[in-house]
């Protein structure tokens, strides 16, 4: 099974600031990484596929990159509504997993 | 407007069962695998189980295989989840996603408990 460790686990960012989440695959999975974010109460929204494809909808301030073993989310001129848990996923190989994920708090 | 409605949740004993059902519209169905993803209270997403557009290929993640049977019918656009033999890990709220898992649903809960 590839395990996805993300870092931090919890992040506190003023609006407009930048914000980086990176995930570390526990062995090359490509490109085959997707990011999501879970507000409270609600489900999971694709921001990210395939590392660095913006999903339909999501606000250019979302970006992606990486491949093999390393990735990285960043989140440029964060804003209020940006408050969530963000996940990475991989789709490289079953059992399909996920990050524990990375709670953001707006200061 | 692509869209997943869960349904069958409940509370449900240890030992017992429960059947999920996952209405999609707004896509064609026949041309996506779907997917189960769960969350227990408080906690990270799991994926638990996919099925390949036509039904002919199956996956599950290891600590439901033998108890959960995940099938759809094509006629209905309809996903199932067959869960046996339910255990209080169980317990979370249990979401319907589109192939890659683009699209999710709202989820529904269950609960194993005595």
């Amino acid at each position: 099974e590839i395990v996805l460790t993300q870092s931090p686990d919890f992040q506190s960012v003023a609006p407009k600031e930048k914000v980086t989440i990176t995930c570390r695959a526990s062995q090359s999975i490509g490109n085959s990484l997707h990011w999501y974010q879970q507000k409270a109460d609600q489900s999971p929204k694709l921001l990210i596929k395939y590392a660095s494809q913006s999903f339909s909808g999501v606000p250019s301030r979302f970006s992606g990159s990486g491949s093999g073993t390393d990735f990285t989310l960043t989140i440029n001129s964060l804003e209020t509504e940006d408050a969530a848990t963000y996940y990475c996923h991989q789709s490289s190989s079953l059992p399909f997993t996920f990050g524990q994920g990375t709670k953001l708090e707006i200061k | 407007e692509v869209k997943l409605v869960e349904s069958g949740g409940g509370l449900v004993q240890p030992g017992g069962s429960l059947r999920l059902s996952c209405a999609a519209s707004g896509f064609t169905f026949t041309y996506y695998w779907m997917n189960w993803v769960r969350q227990a209270p408080g906690k990270g997403l799991e994926w638990v189980a996919n099925i390949k557009e036509d039904g002919s290929e199956i996956y599950y993640v290891e600590s439901v295989k033998g108890r959960f049977t995940i099938s759809r019918d094509n006629a209905n656009n309809s996903l199932y989840l067959q869960m046996n033999s339910l255990r209080a890990d169980d317990t979370a709220v249990y979401y319907c996603a589109r192939g890659v898992r683009d699209y999710w649903g709202q989820g529904t809960l269950v609960t194993v408990s005595s």
